[in-house]
């Protein structure tokens, strides 16, 4: 199956600080998404991006299909963004299966 | 649009136990999973349905676990008898079918066992 490696696996910034997040990935995949996990362990779809670039406000997410990686850009963080960031692939099809990856924990401070 | 729904959100039980959650995924969606979340790690898929069929259990421990989805929208998930390492978060999520991938997450039910 596909496997999934995310770094860092731990980030501690200031507020307003920017970052970026990577996810590499070991097969070809028709399905990339960037979750958000919050405190109270909601998975919150930030991202469905299997190729190109997309943004929403302050996230955007690059995923480069050829050469296997996605990246998740955070600019000017907040409080609110601290949780864990998850990556998950998948072949689609009948192995639409998600694999994740072991997240990136994300920890915003004052 | 009304997401996934899960309940119970916490559960506690002993071993030996057994347990059941429920999913109704959002209206539409042909494809139904469920995933098993241990503190500290990713989700992993427990069982995937199309519509009322199994289109993947291979990491279902079928001793102890089962699932269904008789009617092709809601489904639940059992585990008779529970073991202490089974204590996890457990998400159900849901598709609009297998060739359209994006998965939504419902809130999902974290069970401890003790």
């Amino acid at each position: 199956g596909i496997q999934v490696e995310q770094s860092p696996p731990d980030l501690i910034l200031q507020e307003g600080a920017n970052s970026t997040l990577r996810c590499n990935f070991s097969d070809s995949v028709n399905n990339l998404q960037w979750f958000h996990q919050n405190p109270w362990g909601q998975l919150i779809n930030l991202f469905y991006i299997p190729s190109g670039t997309k943004q929403n406000g302050r996230l955007s997410a690059t995923t480069v299909a050829t050469e296997r990686y996605s990246l998740l850009y955070i600019s000017s963080s907040q409080t609110t963004d601290s949780g864990v960031y998850f990556c998950a692939a998948s072949k689609g099809g009948t192995a639409s299966k998600l694999t994740f990856g072991t997240g990136t924990r994300l920890q915003v401070t004052l | 649009e009304a997401g996934v729904a899960q309940s119970p959100r916490y559960k506690i039980i002993e071993k030996r136990q057994s347990v059941a959650f429920w999913c109704n995924p959002i209206s539409g969606h042909a494809t139904l999973y469920w995933y098993q979340q241990i503190l500290g790690q990713g989700p992993k898929l427990l069982i995937q349905f199309q519509n009322n069929g199994v289109v993947d259990d291979s990491q279902l421990p079928k001793d102890r676990f089962s699932a269904e989805r008789l009617k092709g929208v809601d489904s639940t998930l059992k585990i008779q008898p529970a073991k202490l390492e089974d204590s996890a978060v457990y998400l159900c999520a849901s598709s609009l079918d297998v060739r359209a991938y994006e998965q939504y997450f419902g809130p999902g039910t974290r069970l401890t066992v003790t």
